[in-house]
Order: C-alpha cells, then sequence, then structure tokens
C-alpha cells in the first residue's frame, strides 16, 4: 500500500505570495492532518480535515486553509507569506473516526525569502 | 537534509547498549501516546503506541512505559543500532473524546557511536 505523498516536496516563495500545498492520503484513509514544523516551535498542529469537514483546528492565523477532497486528497494554502512561515509542512492520514494512529509524508520544505 | 531542531536534548550512546528516551507529556485527559521517530530529511515514522489503560506495551527491540501519576512516558531501545540515530518525539491525544490533533513534545535527537 502507497504511503503519505506530499508534492511539492521543496518550494521557494517570496513574501507576500501564496502557495498551496498538495497531500494524498493512504488510500483508504479518511482523515487528513497537517501540521507545522519549525526549529523554534517544532511540530504543530493546523488543521484536520474528515470527509470533506474541518474537524479540529490549530491555533494559526486565517492565512492558513485548508480543504479536502472527495477522494481524501487534501490542499493547504498559506496566503500572503511571511518569512515565518518558512518551515517543513507535513501531512498525515489515518483511517479512523477517531484518529489514532496517523501515518506522515514525507513534508514539503517552504522557503519564504 | 532539514534541521528537525537545532538545540534539542542529545542522547548518544554505545552501538549494542540500550537506549531510554524519557518525555514528559502535557494533558492528563490525554488517552492515548505515540513515540514516533524522524530522520533527516523524513516525515515522522511510527514507532510504537499505548493506551492510558496500559502502563507497558512492548514492540520489537522497544518498549514503551507509562507513568499517569507523573505523566511521563519514556521509549526504550534495546541494543541500539546505528540505524536507530534520528529525533524521536512523543505525542499525546485523545482520540477517544473526539481530540484527534497530534500534540508533540519537543524531540530527543538520539546519536548511536558506533
Amino acid at each position: 500500500k502507497a504511503g503519505v505523498t506530499q508534492t511539492p516536496r521543496y518550494l521557494i516563495k517570496t513574501r507576500g505570495q501564496q502557495v498551496t500545498l498538495s497531500c494524498s492520503p493512504i488510500s483508504g484513509h479518511r482523515s487528513v492532518s497537517w501540521y507545522q514544523q519549525t526549529p523554534g516551535q517544532g511540530l504543530q498542529f493546523l488543521f484536520e480535515y474528515f470527509s470533506e469537514t474541518q474537524r479540529n483546528k490549530g491555533n494559526f492565523p486565517g492565512r492558513f486553509s485548508g480543504r479536502q477532497f472527495s477522494n481524501s486528497r487534501s490542499e493547504m494554502n498559506v496566503s500572503t507569506l511571511e518569512l515565518g512561515d518558512s518551515a517543513l509542512y507535513l501531512c498525515a492520514s489515518s483511517a479512523g473516526l477517531a484518529g489514532g494512529e496517523q501515518y506522515f509524508g514525507p513534508g514539503t520544505r517552504l522557503t519564504v525569502t | 537534509g532539514e534541521s528537525v531542531g537545532l538545540h534539542l536534548p542529545t542522547l548518544s550512546v554505545q552501538e549494542g547498549d540500550n537506549s531510554i528516551i524519557n518525555c514528559a507529556y502535557s494533558n492528563s485527559a490525554s488517552d492515548y501516546f505515540i513515540w514516533y521517530k524522524q530522520e533527516s530529511g523524513k516525515g515522522p515514522q511510527f514507532i510504537i503506541d499505548i493506551r492510558s489503560n496500559m502502563d507497558k506495551r512492548q514492540g520489537q527491540r522497544v518498549t514503551v512505559l507509562l507513568n499517569k501519576t507523573v505523566k511521563h512516558l519514556s521509549l526504550q531501545i534495546a541494543a541500539t543500532q546505528p540505524g536507530d540515530s534520528a529525533v524521536y518525539f512523543c505525542a499525546e491525544t485523545s482520540p477517544f473524546s473526539g481530540n484527534t490533533p497530534l500534540v508533540f513534545g519537543k524531540g530527543t535527537r538520539l546519536s548511536v557511536i558506533a
């Protein structure tokens, strides 16, 4: 069974631009969560989608948004990029309604200049 | 590869020795705990999990201990190998209460000396 895939793997953007990251979960998994990883803050939860609905949201500004499609694939969008948005963005998928064991993709490394 | 954390606590162990990585979790309501391993350039990889109704769980070469009284988790790796070198994170959540996001600890870098 293929793992979680994320595209692109690396991205360089300039301040003020916007970016869209994509995540394809493990086949059959309906829950997709997004996390931001930085050296200073560690791994922080952004949001979670289940069956195309946002189920949980972390403490991030409204510039960060996401969505999930009927095939469970998910995208996250960051508008008006700031230098502090430079991070590794990780997507995780899980099978159940109650979350639990989450499987991570390799991440997208976003650099904002 | 990416730098996961510039100032993580580091544990250095000799190849073949046992490793113990500790983690203090924050929420006494958390009822599910997971240890993840993250190698450079990769996403976190599931190692082992434990529910709050247990205090010990064993896997292949790994054991997780849970002490709910002091909100403490530990990961024991037997006969540590060079391939175990990575950053290890504990994560807590309470999916059975409908609270599914993982809350991660800061991580510990394990360095295996050959």
